[in-house]
């Protein structure tokens, strides 16, 4: 069964540092691109960007680069999304996604046929 | 957003239900849809993939359709377990290039 287990729920406060992460199984996790979608509170879905496990490529969504870091331990068939500096406006649910091996490349993908469990993510003072 | 869904549909147990996604004939780059059903307190799931392709394991129910600049997705035999989120998303080649998702249209099974 292809599967997307993914860590934790997190509580933090503004300025703290965040690592959240993915690992796959039961599929070639070194031949597919693995992303992240962010759904905030009021339920839209927003498209964080892609990463290539085996050499660490990133393709970043345009409201995320800059904001979030996406890596890779291919080793251990895990990806990673990780802040610096987490605010209040990172609150939401954090889905890592696997799109269809044909549907993505390095200038487009879609049909993210792979959803992880998600992971809530509560940024307060 | 991109792409607009209605907020809201509904039908009785065994109706048919079509929901609508504007917008995609404006993308740029091959514009192929997907739909994704998002039930309470659960992921997102795709159901339906480039317009009109079925994934393994999705009821036969679920169907895509394109006429021009409109994309939809039909339920037919709708079932009290269909309540739900029914977003739907496309690639948008023209730059900032991103993977793009309609605001989503809310199912309830009357």
């Amino acid at each position: 069964e292809v599967l997307l287990v993914q860590s934790g729920a997190e509580v933090k406060k503004p300025g703290e540092s965040l690592k959240i992460s993915c690992q796959g199984s039961g599929f070639n996790f070194a031949t597919y691109w693995i992303g992240w979608v962010r759904q905030m509170p009021g339920k839209e879905l927003e498209w964080m960007g892609v990463i290539w496990p085996g050499d660490s490529d990133v393709i970043y969504g345009p409201s995320f680069k800059g904001h979030v870091t996406m890596s890779a331990d291919q080793s251990a068939n895990t990806v990673f999304l990780q802040w610096s500096s987490v605010q209040p406006s990172d609150s939401g649910t954090y889905y890592c996604v696997r799109p269809r091996r044909e549907s993505c490349s390095g200038t487009s993908c879609y049909n993210l046929d792979t959803w992880g469990q998600g992971t809530l993510v509560s940024v307060s003072s | 957003s991109v792409l607009t869904q209605p907020p809201s549909a509904s039908g009785t147990p065994g109706q048919m239900v079509t929901l609508s996604c504007f917008g995609a004939s404006g993308i740029v780059g091959g514009p192929l849809v997907d739909w994704y059903q998002q039930l309470p307190g659960a992921a997102p799931k795709l159901v339906i993939y480039n317009n009109h392709q079925r994934p393994s394991g999705v009821p036969d129910r679920f169907s895509g359709f394109r006429s021009g600049p409109t994309v939809s997705l039909r339920i037919d035999g709708l079932q009290s377990e269909d309540e739900g989120l029914y977003f739907c998303a496309a690639w948008d080649d023209r730059p900032p290039k991103s993977y793009v998702f309609g605001p989503g249209t809310t199912v309830t099974v009357l």
